[in-house]
C-alpha cells in the first residue's frame, strides 16, 4: 500500500514564530488532506489538498503531486497551534485514507 | 462541526465480553468509517461502509465487524474485547461520489480500555 512519512516527527517553537511540516507519499494520489488533533483528542480539518495551493488565516497548504509531497505552513504560531499534525492521503476508488505518522507541535508562549 | 456523534465516548470492559460502539451521522453521506487510533501507529482504518448493508474490510479488521441498517448509523463490535484492543475509536464520514467534495470528517473518538 502507500506509504506516508512526516517530517520532522517533533517541533518546539516559540509563540510568533514560523513552521514548515511535511508529507512526502509513495504514489499519486486522489485525496490528501491535513489535520490537526488537538490536545483533546479532537481530529480537526485543516485542508481538502489534493493538488495546488491553500491558504485559511495563518495556515497554508501545498501539493505538489507530480513530485508526491504536500506542506503545511504555520505563520505566527500560537499556543493553542500545539497539538499533532497528520497528513492523510488516499490513491484509490475505496476512499481509504492512509495516516502518516505525524508531527508533534509544542507552541511555547 | 459535521455532524457526527459517537457513543459511548469512554468504556472499560473486561476481557472476553462484547461491546459495540455506535456511530451515529446527520449529514447523510454515503460513506462512513471506522479507524483506531494507537501509539506509535497513528490512525488505521478497520472496516468501512459504502452504504446500506454494503460494508467492506480495511487494514486492520480482524477480531471486528460492522454493521450498517440505515445511512446514519454505523456500528462497531468487537464480539470478545482483548487487551490489544484497547485504543481509541474514530468514526469517519465523506460523500466521495458528490463532485469535488471527497473530504473526510472525523467524529470525537470513543476510548476503550480493555482489562
Amino acid at each position: 500500500g502507500i506509504q506516508v512519512e512526516q517530517s520532522p516527527p517533533d517541533l518546539i517553537l516559540q509563540e510568533g514564530a514560523n513552521s514548515t511540516l511535511r508529507c512526502n507519499f509513495s504514489d499519486s494520489v486522489n485525496n490528501l488532506q491535513w489535520f490537526h488533533q488537538n490536545p483533546w483528542g479532537q481530529l480537526i480539518n485543516l485542508f481538502y489538498i489534493p493538488s495546488g495551493t491553500k491558504q485559511n488565516g495563518r495556515l497554508s497548504a501545498t501539493t505538489v503531486a507530480t513530485e508526491r509531497y504536500s506542506l503545511l505552513y504555520i505563520s505566527s504560531s500560537q499556543t493553542t497551534d500545539s497539538g499533532v499534525y497528520f497528513c492523510a492521503v488516499d490513491n484509490n476508488a475505496g476512499n481509504m485514507l492512509t495516516f502518516g505518522g505525524g508531527t508533534r507541535l509544542m507552541v511555547k508562549p | 462541526d459535521a455532524g457526527i456523534t459517537q457513543s459511548p465516548r469512554h468504556k472499560v470492559t473486561e476481557t472476553g465480553t462484547p461491546v459495540t460502539l455506535r456511530c451515529h451521522q446527520t449529514e447523510n453521506h454515503r460513506y462512513m468509517y471506522w479507524y483506531r487510533q494507537d501509539p506509535g501507529h497513528g490512525l488505521r482504518l478497520i472496516h468501512y461502509s459504502y452504504g446500506v448493508k454494503d460494508t467492506d474490510k480495511g487494514e486492520v479488521s480482524d477480531g471486528y465487524s460492522v454493521s450498517r441498517s440505515k445511512t446514519e448509523d454505523f456500528l462497531l463490535t468487537l464480539e470478545s474485547a482483548t487487551s490489544s484492543q484497547t485504543s481509541v475509536y474514530f468514526c469517519a464520514i465523506s460523500s466521495p461520489d458528490r463532485v469535488f467534495y471527497n473530504e473526510q470528517f472525523f467524529g470525537p473518538g470513543t476510548r476503550l480500555t480493555v482489562l
